[in-house]
């Protein structure tokens, strides 16, 4: 596997609360995604980064920010969770040009 | 934006049976094309690609997709399929910078005994 950690892998919140989820990769890799996966909608980009401090919104981006303050660190950030962002969450990662991009093994998030 | 269709929800086939599961794009320009594989629990895994050259590409597992242009369509093949095969498959379509990769709804693969 590439070297992407995503944490936690698991999560369990209240509505209303704030919740942050980590993508940590150790292969230097340009690009970093996170996408949401749910029945019936295949991966949904959220927000990617091209880069440290560059970040822009994919087709589902209300509701989460992100940050990268590293290029091994992308920060999911839900600012006030609701049971509508209970899903499994996916980290990629890809180099530049036309490389593949590589996934990590998920965050399933329950919003109670 | 590109965006992609996968025509099948669901499909079963018996072990040793050929496979063709379908993918349609669209996108104004060349479109990089990709096949992922998930299994239970797992992320997903790069079964091939297509970026440009021959429009046949082969990929693991057996593994293989053809790109035609004039239909739009990626479809992903296997001669003969594995009890182990069973998992869900996910077309993808990137853009020329590949920051925005869009991905199909999925089709779940059952293996029949």
């Amino acid at each position: 596997d590439a070297g992407i950690t995503q944490s936690p892998r698991h999560k369990v919140t209240e509505t209303g609360t704030p919740v942050t989820l980590r993508c940590h990769q150790t292969e230097n890799h340009r690009y970093m995604y996170w996408y949401r996966q749910d029945p019936g909608h295949g991966l949904r980009l959220i927000h990617y980064s091209y880069g440290v401090k560059d970040t822009d919104k994919g087709e589902v981006s209300d509701g989460y920010s992100v940050s990268r303050s590293k290029t091994e660190d992308f920060l999911l950030t839900l600012e006030s969770a609701t049971s509508s962002q209970t899903s499994v969450y996916f980290c990629a990662i890809s180099g530049q040009g036309d490389t593949e991009a590589f996934f990590g093994q998920g965050t399933r998030l329950t919003v109670v | 934006a590109q965006s992609v269709t996968q025509p099948d929800i669901h499909i079963t086939v018996s072990e040793g049976a050929s496979l063709e599961l379908r993918c349609n794009y669209s996108y104004g320009a060349t479109p990089y094309l990709f096949w992922y594989v998930q299994s239970p629990g797992q992320g997903l895994q790069l079964l091939l690609k297509y970026f440009s050259g021959d429009t046949l590409v082969q990929g693991i597992k057996g593994f293989e997709a053809e790109f035609k242009r004039s239909q739009s369509s990626f479809n992903l093949r296997k001669p003969s399929v594995h009890w182990s095969d069973a998992a869900e498959y996910f077309c993808a379509v990137g853009a020329d910078n590949n920051n925005d990769m869009r991905f199909g709804a999925g089709t779940r693969l059952t293996v029949k005994p």
